[in-house]
């Protein structure tokens, strides 16, 4: 059963801060990918990796940043919290090639006051 | 980049009623189309996909179909039930290129007892 965990379910930070949002898989997949979800606009992708130190952009990357120095490890950092980037981060994550299943984590509600 | 367009935003039946959700995709190369279910406070899991390949594919009660020429795919519900109720997802990849599903915005079943 793959197991796709990310390290806070809810997080409150502050203007300014520098938040980090963990993932980790358990299956040896090689893609991971970080989305955003808001109600009326779907899922939408922040970055993506297919390989250790390997990074994507995806279609909103502005304002974050994202670090795989392990397979298994997927971060996702806010170099600066504004109250826009509010909102629930889900985590997932595929095995290697294209057009594979995406299992997600169980999201992260993130308030930025 | 591909941008699909998912409706209606929301739909609401009664139980035993059949229940359509459409999608529309602008990227002619795109050839993997999953459809991901969201029950509330709950992550997206995948329920059905379909590969360009094929026009039609069943799953008991769930179907999905694909107009490669017209570029859109929809999801059929039968006999809708309860636990049924959800948000919906339809998304699309592509072979080449980018490795990351882009997802539809989402559209929220009711299925009225």
């Amino acid at each position: 059963d793959v197991k796709v965990t990310q390290s806070s379910r809810y997080l409150v930070k502050r203007t300014g801060e520098k938040v980090f949002l963990e993932c980790v898989q358990d299956m040896d997949h090689e893609n991971m990918f970080w989305y955003r979800q808001d109600p009326g606009l779907g899922l939408r992708l922040i970055y993506f990796s297919y390989d250790v130190k390997m990074k994507e952009k995806g279609d909103i990357p502005e304002g974050y940043s994202v670090s795989r120095e392990k397979k298994e490890r997927f971060s996702l950092i806010l170099e600066s919290a504004s109250t826009n980037q509010t909102s629930m981060y889900l985590c997932a994550s595929s095995s290697g090639g294209r057009n594979t299943e995406a299992f997600f984590g169980q999201g992260t509600r993130l308030t930025v006051v | 980049g591909e941008n699909v367009e998912q409706h209606p935003s929301t739909l609401s039946v009664q139980e035993g009623d059949s229940a359509v959700i459409k999608c529309t995709y602008s990227d002619s190369a795109s050839n993997y189309f999953p459809w991901y279910k969201q029950e509330l406070g709950k992550r997206p899991q995948l329920i059905i996909d379909i590969r360009s390949n094929v026009g039609e594919k069943k799953d008991q009660r769930i179907a999905v179909t694909l107009n490669k020429t017209a570029k859109h795919f929809s999801l059929h519900i039968t006999e809708t039930q309860p636990e049924d109720s959800a948000v919906y997802f339809c998304a699309a990849s592509r072979e080449r290129g980018r490795r990351a599903l882009t997802f539809g915005s989402g559209t929220r079943l009711q299925v009225q007892p």
